[in-house]
């Protein structure tokens, strides 16, 4: 059974702090990505990486960066958090088969 | 730029009714639509795609047929469920497989009441 696992469901930090959200996928799959789901706005996508070591900017990247040091695992940094970065974190992956699966999610709240 | 419409929510029906949600899309070249679903307090999950003009996609009651020459795929079920209770996001890519990244819909609330 494929598996998306994401470090937090919940997630609670200050303004200013540096934030990690971690993803790991069991499926060996090339192509990772880091969505933000907010209410009235869908899902937009932050970054993605294709290839161990390779990102690329998605739609809304301001504010953030990613990491891939291993082809498994990709991590969303949030270098100094804000209030307006309160949001919900989806992390998914694809083997180019035309479905991406989705982790739980990360609900960070920046206080 | 590629972009997806999709009826606002919450929509609200009545078990066995029939289901309706519009999504209706912009795209450069020819893109592979999806409709993902998510359950309350769960990541997304694929429902149906379809990869080309005509093709229709159906998975658990629901369909949805890729309509080139309105740019449509809306999502249909003729007798819903409470089960059936979530939001709804149709989405398209333009890279083969998704590998770019999807492009979603706001997401459509689906509430169902017994």
């Amino acid at each position: 059974d494929v598996k998306v696992t994401q470090s937090s469901r919940y997630l609670v930090k200050r303004t200013g702090e540096k934030v990690f959200l971690e993803c790991v996928q069991d499926m060996d799959h090339e192509n990772m990505f880091w969505y933000r789901q907010d209410p009235g706005l869908g899902l937009r996508l932050i970054y993605f990486s294709y290839d161990v070591k390779m990102k690329e900017k998605g739609d809304i990247p301001e504010g953030y960066s990613v990491s891939r040091e291993k082809k498994e695992r990709f991590s969303l940094i949030l270098e100094s958090a804000s209030t307006n970065q309160t949001s919900m974190y989806l992390c998914a992956s694809t083997q180019s088969s035309y479905e991406q699966y989705f982790g739980p999610g990360t609900r960070l709240t920046v206080t | 730029g590629n972009s997806v419409t999709q009826m606002e929510g919450p929509v609200t029906l009545s078990e066995e009714a029939f289901l309706t949600i519009n999504c209706t899309y912009t795209a450069t070249g020819y893109p592979s639509l999806f409709w993902y679903v998510q359950y309350p307090g769960e990541g997304l999950q694929l429902l149906l795609k379809a990869t080309k003009a005509d093709d229709k996609g159906s998975n658990k009651g629901f369909e949805a047929t890729y309509r080139k020459e309105t740019t449509s795929f809306h999502l249909e079920k003729g007798s819903v469920q409470v089960s059936d209770s979530a939001v709804y996001f149709c989405a398209l890519s333009v890279a083969g497989g998704g590998a770019d990244g999807l492009t979603f819909g706001k997401g459509t609330h689906l509430i169902i009441q017994p």
